[in-house]
């Protein structure tokens, strides 16, 4: 089955303990991408990946670094984790992120991250 | 510089009435505007997109959008509610970067519907 995974589903840590947050698609899409979702926010872009070693910042990367490695894995790093980053994660992929191909994005399920 | 907003943060229907759920974009380019469906506890599930074809698109489960370039608009609309259809929706928007397309969301609107 196509999927985009994402572990853990649920995630409680405190300040400044390091955590990663795995993300892996199953469909040789190029591009991937990390959101975090907020009330009254919508979804916001915190890095993205046009292929493997190829990164980039989106609009909130502040206290977030990514690595692209492999094509198929794209884990979202907090070196420092604080309370301001509880929130809901989706991690999502695309066949391209090139300009003009405007194909589909797969979200994964979602990590929900509580800092205390 | 690209932006979506979605009109109403919450919208409230009966079962089996009509539903809007209304979206506006600005965009420098040519824009491809997507709606996504949020079921509680669950990720994002696309229901229709919009890539410069027919203005009139067709979705999933009898939803239905229509790009209105004048209007900068882009309204979700279904004939009849059904109580599945209970969920938060996002508009979005892409456009091209120079790096690539980067996708921007809309705040999201709730839509319950009253059985």
């Amino acid at each position: 089955e196509a999927q985009v995974t994402q572990n853990p589903r649920y995630l409680i840590t405190v300040t400044g303990k390091k955590l990663t947050v795995t993300c892996s698609q199953n469909m040789n899409h190029e591009y991937m991408s990390w959101y975090r979702q907020d009330p009254g926010l919508g979804l916001r872009q915190i890095y993205y990946s046009m292929n493997v070693e190829v990164t980039d910042k989106g609009d909130v990367p502040e206290g977030y670094k990514v690595s692209r490695k492999e094509k198929r894995n794209f884990p979202l790093i907090l070196e420092s984790p604080s309370p301001n980053q509880t929130s809901l994660y989706f991690c999502a992929s695309r066949l391209s992120g090139l300009a003009g191909r405007h194909n589909e994005q797969f979200f994964g399920p979602g990590t929900r991250l509580t800092v205390l | 510089a690209q932006s979506v907003t979605q009109l109403d943060s919450h919208v409230s229907v009966s079962e089996g009435t009509p539903v809007l759920l209304r979206c506006n974009y600005s965009s420098s380019y040519s824009p491809s505007l997507f709606w996504y469906v949020q079921h509680p506890n669950k990720g994002l599930q696309l229901l229709l997109k919009y890539t410069s074809a027919a203005t009139l698109v067709k979705g999933i489960n009898g939803f239905e959008a229509e790009f209105k370039k004048s209007e900068t608009s882009f309204h979700l609309t279904k004939p009849s509610a059904h109580m599945s259809d209970a969920a938060e929706y996002f508009c979005v928007v892409s456009a091209p970067q120079r790096t690539g397309n980067q996708f921007y969301f809309g705040t999201g609107t709730s839509l319950t519907v009253i059985p």
